[in-house]
């Protein structure tokens, strides 16, 4: 079936800007997790979402960056007034988490360029 | 929270020799322990994980091994092939798989 996808592939924004990454997770997969990986560096976890709610938001770097998935499925996390040090990869995962079930698919990722 | 080193931050091989990788973790709360393998532009992709019940697991040419008191972890590729050429990463997650917390990598390259 599908994998995990993300749009855009790519991003361009001037500093200052708004902007919204979407994930669309594996069907049937409830749990969703967005990371942020920079250049040589391993994912840095921003949020985990257990159906429609955020059951873990303590990765996110501020109160610029926020995500929703309002009907537990498709994922967008959004970022204000964008600053350079947002330039990075986000990538989603999503998962099964049931039983013994608990792989993370990742997507292709969105490179994300602040200049 | 979680803090996962992982190192050497490169290796070189040759083919056919063994590689191994290391990781250590710093909250014994941490019962699981996935290695993923993320190739140039591509996506990071599962190889071989393991829970804290476990000591060892191994999967064809893979195996992961646990110490748990220590709080480190292992991966070793033995007779390694040019393919195995990639960026290797260590992971950590409570038993709620509420977050995950990745080492910062190992470039593999295996010579021909």
């Amino acid at each position: 079936g599908a994998g995990v996808s993300q749009t855009p592939s790519n991003k361009v924004t001037e500093k200052g800007k708004y902007v919204e990454l979407r994930c669309d997770p594996i069907s049937g997969h409830t749990a969703l997790y967005w990371y942020r990986q920079s250049l040589g560096q391993g994912p840095e976890f921003l949020i985990y979402f257990q159906g429609t709610g955020a059951a873990d938001d303590s990765g996110l770097p501020n109160d610029r960056f926020f995500a929703v998935r309002p009907e537990g499925s498709v994922s967008t996390l959004k970022i204000q007034r964008t600053e350079r040090g947002y330039s990075a990869v986000y990538l989603c995962a999503s998962s099964l988490n049931l039983g013994l079930t608990y792989e993370q698919y990742f997507g292709p990722g969105t490179r994300l360029t602040v200049t | 929270g979680e803090n996962v080193e992982q190192h050497p931050s490169t290796l070189s091989v040759q083919e056919g020799d063994s590689a191994v990788i290391k990781c250590t973790y710093s909250d014994s709360a941490s019962n699981y322990f996935p290695w993923y393998k993320q190739e140039l532009g591509k996506r990071p992709q599962l190889i071989i994980d393991i829970r804290s019940n476990v000591g060892e697991k191994k999967d064809q040419r893979i195996a992961v091994t646990l110490n748990k008191t220590a709080k480190h972890f292992s991966l070793h590729i033995t007779e390694t092939q040019p393919e195995d050429s990639a960026v290797y990463f260590c992971a950590a997650s409570e038993a709620d798989f509420n977050k995950f917390y990745f080492g910062s990598g190992t470039k593999l390259n295996v010579k021909p």
